[in-house]
């Protein structure tokens, strides 16, 4: 099984603030078969990001995902006020499919 | 527009079972892999089973593995989770989701609670 871990697991940054959260796996990810997705409380996850860097339909440009093998990284270029919630990665390159802890962006 | 709306979750007694379901509009659901999440209260979140366009192939995460089956009615636009012998660390919120791999559309979820 590929153990997801995030890191950090709280940032605190202001609004127009650059978040950078970082997902690493125990085992390399096949085929950079990464996903990154947003949920906010009481709501269903959404998708951000697939495939460790193509952004998913309607997701806003300042969202990018990149890395690969092992180490991922979401950037959030300019933190918009909607966009303080938990993001989750998500490997699905090997089964069992496996989700990282999470790291919640918090307003500072 | 895509819908997935959960239903069937409920309060249960350790031990018991429950049948969820996800009701799909807005696609043609025989064309896409489907999957159950779940989210624990306050945890992350969980792959537990996903099924293929055809119903020819399910595979379940292993702690539910025996205890859990996927499946679907293509005719009724329907997937489906019964959930057998069911414990304390099952209680979480269920999610359906579009895909088998990674998950564009989500449901609303459906909570189940495993208690005495």
């Amino acid at each position: 099984e590929i153990v997801l871990t995030q890191s950090p697991g709280t940032l605190s940054l202001s609004p127009g603030e650059r978040a950078t959260l970082s997902c690493r796996a125990s085992q390399s990810v096949s085929s950079n078969y990464l996903a990154w997705y947003q949920q906010n409380p009481g709501q269903a996850p959404r998708l951000l990001i697939y495939g460790a860097s193509s952004r998913a339909t309607g997701i806003p440009d300042r969202f990018s995902g990149s890395g690969s093998g092992t180490d991922f990284t979401l950037t959030i270029s300019r933190l918009e006020p909607e966009d303080f919630a938990v993001y989750y990665c998500h490997q699905y390159g090997s089964s069992p499919l496996t989700f990282g802890g999470g790291t919640k962006v918090e307003i500072k | 527009e895509v819908q997935l709306v959960e239903s069937g979750g409920g309060l249960v007694q350790p031990g018991g079972s429950l049948r969820l379901s996800c009701a799909a509009s807005g696609f043609t659901f025989s064309s896409y892999w489907m999957s159950w999440v779940r989210q624990a209260p306050g945890k992350g979140l969980e792959w537990v089973a996903n099924i293929k366009e055809d119903g020819s192939e399910k595979y379940h995460v292993d702690s539910v593995k025996g205890r859990f089956t996927i499946s679907r009615d293509n005719a009724k636009n329907s997937l489906y989770l019964q959930m057998n012998s069911l414990r304390a660390e099952d209680t979480a919120v269920y999610y359906c989701a579009r895909g088998g791999y990674s998950y564009g559309y989500w449901g609303q979820g459906t909570l189940v609670t495993v208690s005495s």
